[in-house]
């Protein structure tokens, strides 16, 4: 079955990186596109953006242009988001998810990032 | 980009009550799409090209709608139930949604 293991919550110090990870499991990688979304508390959903696991090609959200950036290790089905510059604004949740079509048909369980020094 | 508003925001239902949760899109899109997000949970697919529902999801959920209002019902409220839901349109990038419906048991 189709599976996006996400990595351990992340603490982190204003004006750091994180990078978070998304390793796929049940299918073909490089056949979905992989996309990101944040979640701050109790609020709704924001895309971030996606990369094609096959030719690593993105795109961002015009918001998140400067803030993430997406990668993909293709031999081990994994996707990677690095965000950088940390301030409390980046404190959320954020879920890889993979497309199929117009909308999203698997999540991952979602990665907590606290940004506090 | 695509801005949709989903209503009411909170609402209670009772066991059996008949619900419906809207969502209206700032433009035109081919298909609206939902997911039911528990408490501490990850987003759940839950109704995708308006009208289809995902595996596993009760015959009891609806979804219809075109252009720019689009509804999701439940036409008998389960205890199960209770969860937000949000709208999301992938017809124009960015792909946007919904600020949620949260709906409660009564």
């Amino acid at each position: 079955q189709v599976n996006l293991l996400q990595s351990r919550a992340a603490l982190v110090k204003p004006g750091a990186s994180v990078k978070l990870s998304c390793k796929a499991s049940g299918y073909t990688f490089t056949d979905y596109y992989i996309h990101w979304v944040k979640q701050s508390h109790g609020k709704s959903l924001e895309w971030i953006g996606y990369i094609n696991p096959n030719s690593g090609y993105t795109n961002y959200n015009e918001k998140f242009k400067s803030k993430a950036t997406l990668t993909v290790d293709k031999s081990t089905n994994t996707a990677y988001m690095e965000l950088s510059r940390l301030t409390s604004e980046d404190s959320a949740t954020y879920y890889c998810t993979r497309r199929r079509g117009p909308f999203f048909d698997y999540w991952g369980q979602g990665v907590m990032v606290t940004v506090s020094s | 980009e695509i801005v949709l508003t989903q209503s009411p925001t909170t609402m209670a239902a009772s066991p059996g009550e008949k619900v419906t949760l809207t969502c209206r899109a700032s433009s035109s899109v081919s298909y609206m799409h939902w997911y039911q997000q528990r408490s501490g949970a990850s987003p759940k697919l839950w109704i995708y090209e308006t009208s289809k529902l995902a595996s596993g999801v009760p015959n009891r959920f609806s979804g219809s709608g075109s252009g720019t209002s689009y509804s999701l019902t439940i036409n008998s409220m389960e205890t199960e139930d209770a969860a937000t839901y949000y709208c999301q349109q992938g017809s124009s990038y960015p792909p946007t949604f919904g600020a949620g419906t949260k709906l409660e048991l009564k």
